[in-house]
């Protein structure tokens, strides 16, 4: 199949907590996994993506992981500030034999910060 | 470097009606992709153009279709409105698009359009 799960769907966490977010993918062909975040009255932005070649990336506060072998990966944001309320999808992108990709979202979770 | 456009923000119709939802994506990239958001089902993928061409399509009915013209704007349309059809759609610009052999091309998503069926 051709699944993303994402949890959980709904997050609070103080100002200055970490948060983490955790995706699970289906297809073990995936090999490529971007993050957006998308703020209220706008589209998603990308924030970090990672390959599937690489275990683990970081910029600034934000870091994704992944473990290829379970196939998940997740999101870590650290000092969390009330900016950073949103509402994040990740995503899987998926080679198809005709050569070409098929990036897949999770169902998205919304992250409150509270001051 | 402009971002993408998309207009109108806000279309209210009726059932039955059609409407056209437009995308100017960012300049330079030939790949532009659209997506369906609601509550409930997350971000879904209606089609993707790349140079005036539908590379890929989702599993979504005939009454939704697209095209591209030569300046790489999109154009989406929804024949026979139906209520379920009220979302956000966005479109997303990419220089490749997903459906390419590069494997971490980065979208780059509008605002959207967010249309109500009544």
């Amino acid at each position: 199949g051709e699944n993303v799960e994402q949890h959980p769907s709904t997050l609070s966490v103080q100002e200055g907590d970490s948060a983490v977010i955790k995706c699970t993918y289906s297809d073990s062909a995936s090999n490529y996994f971007p993050w957006y975040k998308q703020e209220l009255g706008k589209g998603p932005q990308l924030i970090i993506d990672i390959r599937s070649n690489v275990g683990e990336k970081k910029d600034q506060r934000i870091a994704v992981t992944l473990n290829k072998t379970a196939k998940h990966f997740s999101l870590h944001i650290t000092e969390t500030q009330p900016e950073d309320s949103a509402v994040y999808f990740c995503a899987a992108s998926i080679p198809k034999n005709t050569g070409f990709q098929k990036l897949v979202f999770g169902t998205g979770t919304r992250l409150l910060v509270s001051p | 470097k402009a971002g993408v456009t998309q207009t109108p923000r806000y279309l209210i119709k009726t059932r039955g009606q059609q409407v056209t939802l437009s995308c100017s994506p960012i300049s330079g990239h030939r790949s532009v992709s659209w997506y369906q958001q609601t509550p409930g089902q997350g971000l879904q993928f209606l089609f993707e153009y790349f140079s005036e061409t539908q590379r890929n399509k989702g599993n979504f009915p005939g009454r939704f279709s697209g095209r591209q013209f030569s300046n790489s704007r999109s154009e989406m349309n929804v024949s026979t409105l139906e209520l379920g059809d009220s979302a956000l759609y966005l479109c997303a610009s990419s220089l490749a698009g997903l459906f390419s052999r590069v494997t971490n091309e980065k979208l780059f998503f509008g605002s959207g359009t967010q249309l109500s069926v009544l």
